[in-house]
């Protein structure tokens, strides 16, 4: 198994620039997770699914954050505009349905926004 | 509701020296329990966890904690440090519903001086 695939793996852009990461969990995990990680924050996050459907996405920062998961072998989480303050590295993360396993975290995404 | 301390955010040891790194977390369930380690510039991996049955729980890279229920505590430790395990770690409990999400401590940053 290849693992949880992020995309890009680095990403500069300019204020005000749409962005939008990629992920591609492992094969039959029912869970996505997206997570942002500082330095001054922590490993925080953000959203997550169950099937497809968003479950919790009380830790989206603000309304320029969205993500979707079209089907069960991907997902995005776009900002729009973006900011300095949103440079991160952002992690996908899935994992099976069961309680006991663990969730499977991919490469992330260095997002540097100047 | 959950949650999760990791004492101290930097932990620095020489090398062969015994690695002990904090966690103690709230739960009003059984927790399920995790810690994962983070390499620089890598995403999350899992180095051991715990569910249900023997309280002694061994992971990869000689890696070991306890889970002791009257100390609400899941220490990691690991008997002689090698220059490898510099790294940072979280500890992590899973919420009491289904859903796959868990919470993080801060991490714990693990310095090994030659």
């Amino acid at each position: 198994d290849a693992g949880v695939i992020q995309s890009p793996r680095h990403e500069v852009t300019e204020m005000g620039q749409e962005v939008t990461l990629r992920c591609k969990p492992i094969s039959g995990h029912d869970y996505l997770f997206w997570y942002r990680q500082t330095m001054m924050r922590g490993l925080e996050l953000l959203i997550y699914f169950n099937n497809n459907v968003p479950i919790d996405d009380s830790g989206m920062p603000e309304d320029r954050f969205s993500a979707k998961m079209p089907n069960a072998s991907f997902s995005t989480l776009k900002i729009q505009p973006s900011e300095p303050r949103d440079s991160a590295v952002y992690f996908c993360a899935s994992k099976p349905g069961q309680r006991n396993n663990e969730q499977f975290f991919g490469p992330g995404t260095r997002l540097t926004v100047l | 509701a959950q949650s999760v301390t990791q004492l101290g955010s930097h932990v620095s040891v020489s090398e062969g020296a015994l690695v002990l790194l904090r966690c103690n977390y709230s739960s009003s369930v059984p927790p399920y329990l995790f810690w994962y380690v983070q390499y620089p510039n890598q995403g999350l991996q899992l180095l051991l966890k715990y569910t249900t049955g023997a309280t002694l729980v061994k992971g990869i890279n000689g890696f070991e904690a306890e889970f002791k229920k009257s100390e609400t505590s899941f220490h990691l430790t690991k008997p002689s440090a090698h220059m490898s395990d510099a790294a940072e770690y979280f500890c992590a409990v899973s919420l009491s519903s289904n859903t796959g999400k868990l919470i993080f401590g801060q991490g714990t940053t693990l310095q090994v001086k030659p």
